[in-house]
């Protein structure tokens, strides 16, 4: 098993371009998530997904967008990239029961780092 | 408000010594505590999970205790590696009354083991 797979590793974007951060999963996993990390923050909920077509906000979500059409993958969108956008971008996934991740463990990916100029 | 803390913010020791990195944590109602490892340019990787029930959890050298009346959580190292130098991570989980479950991550402790 791949695992958790980002693309890409690293990302400069102008201010105001749009981009998509990709993440795939080949464990079945039916929860998936973005975060960001930032110095000095501990990671924070951006979107989160229970299960193919279901999708939801976390706690950071303005300026992203994000579907889950098939299991494997979740697609974090960019809309109009800002300087306070550049940040580590993790996606996780884990298991799921009655649509919550509940004691199973979040596997992350290796992060996009993105940087808005 | 639900909060993580962690201490210290950074440590130094020598190969083959012991440490221990605190937890203290406000995270109400509690659901479960995760230790979690990151090296430099990685994605987290867990080390352990604790329920409300579980005092103690042991992963090889990793030893996380549990204190569900005090709030608090520590991981302890034993016999530090080079390769043990990287940020831990502590991440408390609540349970909402929808059923859904929120991480709440702390800024990490960032060991650094000197040979």
């Amino acid at each position: 098993n791949a695992g958790v797979t980002q693309t890409p590793k690293f990302q400069v974007l102008k201010t105001g371009q749009s981009m998509t951060l990709q993440c795939a999963q080949d464990m079945n996993h039916e929860y998936m998530s973005w975060y960001r990390q930032d110095p000095g923050m501990g990671l924070r909920l951006i979107h989160y997904s229970v299960g193919a077509g279901i999708t939801d906000q976390g706690e950071v979500p303005n300026g992203y967008n994000v579907s889950r059409s098939t299991t494997e993958d979740f697609p974090l969108r960019l809309l109009s990239a800002a300087p306070s956008q550049t940040s580590v971008y993790f996606c996780a996934s884990s298991y799921s029961r009655g649509g919550a991740a509940t004691l199973y463990e979040q596997y992350f990916g290796p992060g996009t780092r993105l940087t808005v100029t | 408000k639900n909060q993580v803390e962690q201490s210290p913010q950074s440590l130094i020791i020598l190969e083959g010594k012991n440490c221990t990195l605190q937890c203290n944590y406000t995270v109400s109602p509690f659901s479960n505590l995760r230790w979690y490892k990151q090296d430099t340019g990685r994605g987290p990787v867990s080390l352990t999970i604790m329920t409300f029930s579980e005092n103690t959890k042991s992963n090889g050298r990793y030893t996380a205790t549990l204190d569900a009346d005090t709030k608090q959580s520590s991981l302890h190292i034993t016999a530090s590696q080079l390769s043990d130098s990287a940020s831990y991570i502590c991440v408390v989980s609540d349970k909402k009354a929808s059923g859904t479950y929120k991480y709440i991550f702390g800024t990490g402790t960032r060991l650094k083991v000197l040979a």
